[in-house]
């Protein structure tokens, strides 16, 4: 059992370039998001997707894109990568997007993105 | 506003020595209140979910505990592989900012020999 699959594991890009980080989940799970982890704050939520071809914003969605065709894989996609962009960016899934039995959500290893 | 607040940033312990962590929050409703373990170069790890006030989880040297503004992650004698940032989140009742998960900038725990 996988779990959450993110890859690249580690990406450098230049300033306008773009880019999808891949996200996969073979635990079934309705719930998928991206964060991102920057050093003196906490995780910020990018996008999230409660179900196949259901996707809504998080506090931070500015330059990323999402979208969600199967129920096991959320790319994010960068636009036009800018230096700001530079972070730790986390997958994470939840069979239930509420709390409680099957709220908590499950991480993927992380892609560290560079951008000059 | 929504916010959640983690105490004290670096914490270093000699092994064996108890101590607890603290998480404060600020939400219009508590949904859930989650512990996540997270290692050097790794994503988070699920700990706990706590849902009311006076609610209690252990699992080994970790138990958690929740009131109505705050939340402790008490460690009982710790070992090195205890060492770890632990991260503290809540999931805010449904409403202008539908059920997102707000995180603290988590403690980093170091236990030394």
């Amino acid at each position: 059992n996988a779990g959450v699959t993110q890859t690249p594991k580690f990406q450098v890009l230049k300033t306008g370039q773009s880019m999808t980080l891949q996200c996969a989940q073979d635990m079934n799970h309705e719930y998928m998001s991206w964060y991102r982890q920057d050093p003196g704050m906490g995780l910020r939520l990018i996008h999230y997707s409660v179900g196949a071809g259901i996707t809504d914003q998080g506090e931070v969605p500015n330059g990323y894109n999402v979208s969600r065709s199967t129920t096991e894989d959320f790319p994010l996609r960068l636009l036009s990568a800018a230096p700001s962009q530079t972070s730790v960016y986390f997958c994470a899934s939840s069979f239930s997007r509420l709390a409680g039995i099957g709220g908590e959500l499950f991480f993927g290893e992380g892609s560290r993105l560079t951008v000059l | 506003e929504d916010q959640v607040t983690q105490s004290p940033e670096a914490l270093r312990l000699q092994e064996g020595e108890s101590s607890s962590l603290n998480c404060s929050y600020t939400v219009s409703g508590l949904r859930g209140l989650f512990w996540y373990r997270q290692d050097p170069g790794k994503g988070p790890e699920f700990l706990f979910t706590l849902y009311s006030a006076g609610e209690e989880k252990e699992k080994e040297r970790l138990k958690a505990t929740l009131t109505k503004k705050e939340s402790f992650l008490h460690i009982t004698a710790p070992k090195p592989e205890d060492s770890a940032t632990y991260l503290c989140a809540v999931q805010a009742l449904p409403g202008n900012t539908g059920n997102q998960f707000y995180f603290g900038t988590g403690t980093s725990l170091t236990v030394i020999p």
